[in-house]
């Protein structure tokens, strides 16, 4: 049974500062994985997807690597701004598609 | 249509009725998640559609939760005998294929007194 673990529960980082968000999940036998941003009382709205053949995908200020092998994925955000703060959610996609439980962020200003 | 569409967005209802929730996928995605989400926690995967069935139905709560999808598009969450610990955002999520990225609609707020 896939479980997914996302560290840390929660971050508060000022403005500026780079950072790295983890993602660890138990089975390697993945499709891909995906890292999503969901807002407070909204959907959740998707960052970027790494096939399972890929090692990282970036877009913008988000990059995210993924190690099949040892069962770890990272979202770094360079340069955080406020504007970034919600809360993170790694999915591991397989037969069917498992979340973690989220990296809540706060960005201040 | 253009993204995942849900509703209805909010439903209240009385502890014993009945629901449905309708999810409407992006025209041509075959794949088709139903996830909830209670207050403060994460996404709990309740049943994942390819076309018009239902490989894993093994999420589903109780047999109270009843799913089904039609044409190979929109789908239908039943909740039958509502509780209270049924209360929640069920989120909907379609993809082009059983690999491919996922995309989510607003979700259908749930509260049942």
């Amino acid at each position: 049974k896939q479980e997914v673990t996302q560290i840390p529960a929660a971050l508060s980082v000022p403005e500026g500062e780079n950072l790295v968000l983890n993602c660890s999940f138990t089975d390697s036998a993945i499709y891909n994985l995906q890292w999503f941003r969901q807002d407070p009382g909204k959907g959740l709205t998707s960052l970027l997807l790494i096939q399972s053949s890929q090692r990282e995908q970036t877009s913008g200020r988000l990059n995210a690597s993924l190690d099949k092998s040892s069962g770890r994925s990272t979202l770094y955000i360079a340069a955080s701004q406020p504007g970034d703060s919600a809360t993170y959610l790694c999915a591991v996609g397989g037969f069917k598609t498992i979340f973690g439980a989220g990296t809540r962020l706060f960005v201040k200003a | 249509g253009a993204g995942v569409s849900q509703s209805p967005s909010n439903k209240v209802t009385e502890k014993g009725k009945d629901v449905e929730l309708r999810c409407d996928p992006i025209s041509g995605h075959t794949a088709l998640y139903w996830y909830r989400q209670s207050l403060g926690q994460g996404l709990e995967f309740l049943i994942y559609f390819q076309g018009n069935s239902a490989p894993d139905k093994s999420g589903l709560p109780s047999d109270r939760f009843s799913a089904e999808r039609t044409g190979g598009s929109v789908s239908t969450l039943t909740i039958q005998r509502t509780q209270q610990e049924d209360s929640a955002v069920y989120l909907c999520a379609s993809s082009f294929r059983v690999d491919g990225e996922l995309f989510f609609g607003e979700g259908s707020r749930l509260t049942v007194l």
